[in-house]
């Protein structure tokens, strides 16, 4: 069975610019977990959806956002692009929202 | 404020010895508590788990100890490998959201 897909593996962008980062969680899985994982840290909590509701949001600002859609796959949204948005975005899949999280790859963004 | 403290940063361990990974929480609400591995470049994965209903937990060489009084539970590796080198997290959750809360991490190595 295929894990939790994430996409682009990496990507480079301009301050100021949009980014959108995809996920596709574990076959049966219903809910997406997104997380930000800056170097020599670990991942802190962005957004969780569950049968396409936000159930959860960490403190980061309204530049971030996400949505799940139908096939319970998600989508990150950051705006604006600050040079301190370089990290490595991982996606965490769920059957519940609870407990046992599986990761993906992750998202290694870069902000210049 | 950090809701889960993580020693020591850093662990060399010789092959065949025992790493030990201690971790620390503050709010009494959290019921979950995984460990999970990383390797470089690559989404952390979930390697063993806990809930406070049960003092230890074994699974292979990796055992979690859990004192809930003491609000801290550990991780052992037995018969370390230089395959396990990697960064370990611990973890914590508790409560409606379902968000994972992460210790800092602990990179171990582990010398041939």
């Amino acid at each position: 069975d295929a894990g939790v897909t994430q996409s682009p593996t990496h990507l480079i962008k301009t301050r100021g610019q949009h980014v959108t980062l995809r996920c596709s969680p574990i076959s049966g899985h219903k809910s997406v977990s997104w997380y930000q994982q800056v170097l020599g840290q670990g991942p802190q909590f962005i957004f969780q959806y569950y049968e396409k509701e936000e159930r959860g949001r960490g403190n980061f600002p309204d530049r971030f956002s996400a949505r799940q859609f139908p096939n319970y796959s998600s989508e990150l949204n950051v705006n604006a692009l600050l040079l301190g948005d370089s990290a490595l975005y991982l996606c965490a899949s769920s059957f519940q929202g609870h407990y046992e999280q599986y990761f993906g790859p992750g998202t290694r963004l870069t902000v210049t | 404020q950090q809701q889960v403290k993580q020693s020591p940063q850093s662990l060399i361990v010789q092959k065949g010895g025992i790493s030990i990974i201690n971790c620390a929480y503050e709010n009494t609400a959290f019921d979950y508590f995984p460990w999970y591995q990383q390797f470089p470049g690559k989404g952390p994965a979930l390697l063993i788990a806990i809930r406070p209903d049960v003092s230890e937990k074994k699974e292979g060489r990796f055992t979690i100890s859990f004192n809930k009084s003491a609000k801290q539970f550990s991780l052992h590796i037995m018969d370390s490998q230089p395959g396990d080198s990697a960064t370990y997290f611990c973890a914590a959750e508790g409560g409606s959201q379902g968000n994972l809360i992460f210790g800092k991490g602990t990179k171990l190595s582990v010398k041939p």
